[in-house]
């Protein structure tokens, strides 16, 4: 069975900085790009990022570029987000995310159960 | 830019819903539709415009090319009240529209 548990949310300081955290299982992690998608209180989802399956490439969202760097460890299945920079609209829950039936590029049909950071001013 | 139309739409149960979505540029045929409800995170519905996921049941239908994509829900019932989300990935960033919330009338 498919998992995909984040964690490392909460509360941090404006100008702050956090490193979310995204375990997989039940699925052969190299073989796909993951993704993080956000969703702020009350609102739409939000891409923020991709990283290839073996690492060699991403991309960012407008918002998040040169604040935020994806990365992943795939000796221990894990994603990973780290956030520096943290403004109040990045308050969100954050979701992980991939496309098992499609190498991850693509669309999504797994996603985690998300995590969620608070930005205080 | 992904735009979605209607914001809310109030049906009666046992109504159809057909919902919009228009890029702002070609996305070919390489659109996703999702279901979220409260507290939930998202469930893949449709990909590659027509597409059911796995286990959604027919009364879930897409349409549409390039711009111009549409969701039709069938005989809706208590559990497709939701919000609907359109995501392309021809381009990127990948984007979402802002989501058309389904409500009972």
């Amino acid at each position: 069975e498919v998992q995909l548990v984040e964690s490392g949310g909460g509360l941090v300081e404006f100008g702050g900085s956090l490193r979310l955290s995204c375990a997989a299982s039940g699925f052969t992690f190299n073989n796909y790009a993951m993704s993080w998608v956000r969703q702020a209180p009350g609102k739409g989802l939000e891409w923020v990022s991709i990283i290839s399956d073996r690492g060699g490439w991403t991309f960012y969202a407008e918002s998040v570029k040169g604040r935020f760097t994806i990365s992943r460890d795939n000796f221990q299945n894990t994603l990973n987000l780290h956030m520096n920079s943290l403004r109040a609209e990045d308050t969100a829950i954050y979701y992980c995310a991939t496309g098992i039936s499609n190498n991850g590029n693509f669309y999504y049909d797994y996603w985690g159960l998300g995590t969620l950071v608070t930005v205080s001013s | 830019v992904m735009a979605q139309s209607p914001a809310t739409l109030s049906v009666s149960p046992g109504e159809r819903a057909t919902l919009s979505c228009r890029a702002s540029q070609s996305v070919g045929g390489n659109l996703a539709w999702y279901q979220q409800k409260p507290g939930q995170a998202p469930r893949l519905l449709i990909y590659d415009a027509s597409t059911r996921a796995p286990g959604i049941p027919a009364k879930f239908s897409g349409r549409g090319s390039g711009t111009e994509f549409s969701l039709t829900i069938s005989s809706l019932q208590s559990e497709d009240f939701a919000v609907y989300y359109c995501q392309q990935y021809n381009n990127w960033p990948r984007t979402f529209g802002q989501g058309s919330k389904v409500e009972i009338k």
